[in-house]
């Protein structure tokens, strides 16, 4: 099955600079990568996501990277706010109705 | 995107009784699936739930201690049988249809003392 890894599992950032948090997979098959976003108390909310036929994706202050063959995507987020503090997790599928293979998750703390 | 109601939100148990969580969808979905998160971990696939055929366990998990429902297109039940503190955990439920992404609740927090 896939196995998804997620690094760092904390990340402190002051207010305006920016996070990169990065996860790797090991099922090729997979192709599409979704991230989310877990507040305290909520469910995760899904923030960006990529498929394989493209190799960046951006939201305003979000952006998403792809890798195929080094099979690693990234979760890029600029002008860091206080309100962007929460856990982040990504996920690999074969497709959107399959499987989600969760990585570790990520605690952001942006700092003001 | 769908919006997804679960019931309860949190509840305190006595070990060795069960509950039964609900998650209620605002449109018709095709796919259901059940999560759990243990206390600051990440969410594992406990099965997957599609109207009118039986819930699809993954490994680790069985249809005696979570059983599913899935009467219908907009609405799922899990309960959590013969409760211990390691099932202490968020039970989360998502959605999908067509070619979109998973949609979350907002899970149901659930200790056991």
């Amino acid at each position: 099955g896939e196995n998804v890894e997620q690094h760092p599992s904390t990340l402190s950032v002051q207010e305006g600079d920016s996070a990169v948090i990065k996860c790797t997979y090991s099922d090729s098959a997979s192709n599409y990568f979704p991230w989310y976003k877990q507040e305290l108390g909520k469910g995760p909310q899904l923030i960006i996501d990529i498929r394989s036929n493209v190799g960046e994706k951006k939201d305003q202050r979000i952006a998403v990277t792809l890798n195929k063959t080094a099979k690693h995507f990234s979760l890029h987020i600029t002008e860091t706010q206080p309100e962007d503090s929460a856990v982040y997790f990504c996920a690999a599928s074969r497709w959107t109705g399959n499987q989600f293979y969760f990585g570790t998750g990520t605690s952001l703390t942006v700092i003001p | 995107s769908a919006v997804i109601s679960q019931k309860p939100s949190r509840d305190i148990c006595q070990r060795g009784t069960s509950l039964t969580i609900q998650c209620q969808v605002d449109s018709q979905v095709t796919m259901m699936f059940w999560y759990r998160q243990q206390p600051g971990q990440s969410l594992t696939l406990i099965a997957t739930a599609n109207q009118g055929s039986e819930a699809t366990y993954e490994s680790g998990f069985v249809i005696d201690k979570f059983p599913i429902s899935r009467p219908n297109l907009t609405f799922s039940t899990l309960t959590v049988s013969n409760m211990s503190p390691e099932d202490s955990s968020i039970y989360l439920c998502s959605v999908q249809q067509g070619g979109q992404p998973q949609h979350f609740g907002d899970g149901t927090r659930l200790s056991i003392l």
